[in-house]
């Protein structure tokens, strides 16, 4: 069955530090793939996407992105992370299956920034 | 250009009652989708509507419903409620529906949605 996986739950880095949050995901094909940060309260705000081409994908807020068709990874990167990143971020994949397409979503990641 | 706006954006019912939730999406987006998140299940895809018609549906009972308006606002109805139906109802809406390359969708900040 089609997956998406965040092993992390949570993670904590101080402000100024660097960032990397793991997506793997299960699918046979390359799906389309995406980050979204979600702040308290708010709906999902989206980061970044990939859809084909340069594996090395760049997003608002400073954030990217980088597709490992080997590892079926798609890792978000920030070099320095600054107090307002603390959200919660989701990867998901959008595939075809069974003649629909669907969108899904891992299990999200907790961010926490200290000072 | 306004966003996604959802109504209410609180709701309190009790086990056995039925819900309505509202979505507007963006100016000129046809297609709605709808999400429901949980602690527990995470994001999870209810629906989607494009141009009136439900195009794609995920895994859950018959008493969850949606429709969509010919001006593109979309509802969902949840009936006979149950206490795991407490959740965050999100929408989100885009210009083409899903699987269209550059598809993006914009989410509304959600419905919570408490059953007692």
């Amino acid at each position: 069955a089609q997956s998406v996986t965040q092993p992390d739950i949570h993670i904590t880095v101080s402000e100024g530090a660097s960032l990397e949050l793991r997506c793997n995901y299960s699918y046979g094909a390359t799906p389309y793939l995406f980050w979204y940060v979600q702040s308290p309260g708010q709906g999902l705000q989206l980061l970044l996407k990939y859809f084909s081409g340069d594996t090395l994908v760049q997003g608002i807020k400073g954030f990217e992105a980088e597709f490992k068709r080997s590892q079926s990874s798609f890792n978000l990167r920030k070099p320095s992370v600054h107090w307002s990143d603390a959200a919660e971020y989701f990867c998901a994949v959008g595939l075809s299956t069974s003649g629909t397409y669907k969108y899904i979503f891992g299990t999200g990641t907790r961010l926490k920034v200290l000072a | 250009k306004a966003g996604v706006t959802q109504t209410p954006r609180y709701l309190i019912k009790t086990r056995g009652q039925q819900v309505t939730l509202s979505c507007s999406p963006i100016s000129g987006h046809r297609s709605v989708s709808w999400y429901q998140q949980t602690p527990g299940q995470g994001l999870q895809f209810l629906f989607e509507y494009f141009s009136e018609t439900q195009r794609n549906k995920g895994n859950f009972p018959g008493r969850f419903s949606g429709r969509q308006f010919s001006n593109s606002r979309s509802e969902m109805n949840v009936s006979t409620l149950e206490l795991g139906d407490s959740a965050l109802y999100l929408c989100a809406s885009s210009l083409s529906p899903s699987g269209r390359i550059n598809n993006e969708q914009f989410f509304g900040p959600g419905t919570r949605l408490t059953v007692l």
